[in-house]
């Protein structure tokens, strides 16, 4: 059974940047059989797609971040991770790490808890 | 991006009630359509894959139907433990998007 978890600073001053990581176990973050993925999900409100890592690093991003994103994988520690930079206010959110099934399902079968991260000075 | 239309937003509903969630793409996405159910402080929860997959685990009260643009996520007999917002998402392009959730409470 694939776990995944969240980790990392919680507050985040504006116009820095914004570091978490997700550890998986249970599969491996090389695995051609799935996408690796961050989303978030601002209080109250909607989930939003922030991108995905597959196979041997390569990703792709929701247009709307822009060039502030980009994902990395660690696969000796079997975790993947999320730099977000020049954060606002608007990017207070629970970021969650997911995990999405490449093959019938196609669907995002497993996720972290989620991860509370405030943008505020 | 592919738009997704949630409705209703929300509704009140009684144990034992028949409920019926729609979701419309701005475009055809052929069955590339999941369901997610999620309760305050969690993460979302895998129901439904490809329109009408029932996620193992999953009772079987629930069921999802439709095609192209138009699906439906019901909830044939709701018990307590089905009061939530539930989402619908595509997969057919990047990126994927979910509709604004319909949240289901207790009348």
């Amino acid at each position: 059974q694939v776990q995944l978890e969240e980790s990392g600073p919680g507050l985040v001053k504006p116009s820095q940047t914004l570091s978490l990581n997700c550890s998986v176990s249970g599969e491996s973050i090389t695995s051609s059989g799935y996408y690796w993925n961050w989303l978030r999900q601002p209080a109250g409100k909607g989930l939003q797609w922030i991108g995905r890592l597959y196979g041997s690093g390569t990703t792709n991003y929701n247009p709307f971040f822009k060039s502030r994103v980009s994902l990395s994988g660690d696969a000796t520690k079997n975790q993947f991770s999320l730099s977000l930079t020049s954060v606002t206010a608007a990017d207070t959110a629970k970021y969650f790490c997911a995990r999405w099934a490449i093959g019938e399902a196609y669907s995002f079968d497993s996720w972290g808890q989620g991860t509370l991260v405030t943008v505020s000075s | 991006d592919i738009q997704m239309t949630q409705s209703p937003s929300s509704l009140a509903a009684s144990v034992g009630d028949r409920v019926t969630i729609t979701c419309r793409a701005s475009q055809s996405i052929r069955n590339f359509l999941n369901w997610y159910q999620q309760k305050p402080g969690k993460a979302p929860k895998l129901l439904i894959y490809t329109a009408s997959d029932l996620e193992t685990g999953v009772p079987s009260r629930f069921s999802g139907s439709g095609s192209g643009t138009d699906f439906t996520l019901t909830i044939s007999s709701l018990q307590s433990e089905d009061f939530a917002t539930y989402y619908c998402q595509q997969t057919y392009s990047t990126p994927p998007t979910f509709g604004r959730g319909t949240r289901v409470e207790i009348k």
